[in-house]
């Protein structure tokens, strides 16, 4: 399995609502991250964990909370949003240095804010 | 700290036609580098990367690239281009544990 899958892939919300976005991969990384991508830009990075410990917050508003539950899983926890956090998220993994420190990907959750 | 310019927001070639995307890095320290692909409301393919070593990398779908020091250069190249390889193409750095990308560089492709 060298997927990292995201769901789910469209989400349209309330600035009131409180919603999650999920990332789950089963490679075995350590390292996993949440960017966000507005039309025609390029990621900017939101949040890493390193073996489920937050390691980097890249002065992201208290309306995203991330979570790690385990290893495998990744979350981001969306409450009262605004309409210019609509963009897509992406989480990706990192592979270790034994397998290049590669960054891989999910498709993203395409994300409205009304 | 670590950054790339990609220039070019657009490039524009015919189908069979070489293609070239430039990639200028800036790097107090030996970059790796790192070319990736995304195609429209998709999240982001590798297409190769440099780290040490031969400085030609190969990658997937015939794309490959050259690092070169002298011009802080890690240009993407590939002999003919295809239909297929319309899509945003983003350059990039290490920085620390994680990625600081280029503005991306949109490649149109026309029959």
């Amino acid at each position: 399995d060298t997927e990292v899958t995201q769901t789910p892939k469209h989400l349209v919300m309330g600035m009131t609502n409180k919603k999650s976005l999920k990332c789950e991969q089963h490679m075995g990384h350590r390292a996993m991250y949440w960017y966000k991508q507005k039309a025609k830009k390029p990621p900017e990075l939101m949040f890493v964990y390193s073996y489920e410990k937050l390691s980097i917050n890249e002065s992201v508003p208290s309306r995203f909370s991330p979570e790690c539950p385990n290893s495998s899983l990744l979350n981001l926890h969306l409450h009262a949003l605004q309409p210019e956090d609509s963009a897509l998220y992406l989480c990706a993994s990192r592979s270790g240095p034994n397998r290049g420190e590669k960054l891989f990907f999910g498709s993203g959750t395409q994300l409205s804010v009304l | 700290a670590q950054s790339v310019t990609q220039l070019g927001s657009h490039v524009s070639v015919s189908e069979g036609a070489l293609v070239l995307l430039r990639c200028n890095y800036s790097s107090s320290v030996p970059p790796y580098l790192f070319w990736y692909v995304q195609y429209p409301n998709q999240g982001l393919q590798l297409l190769l990367k440099y780290t040490t070593g031969a400085t030609l990398v190969k990658g997937i779908n015939g794309f490959e690239a050259e690092f070169k020091k002298s011009e802080t250069s890690f240009h993407l190249t590939k002999p003919s281009a295809h239909m297929s390889d319309a899509a945003e193409y983003f350059c990039a750095v290490r920085t620390g544990s994680t990625l600081t990308f280029g503005k991306g560089t949109m490649l149109l492709v026309s029959p």
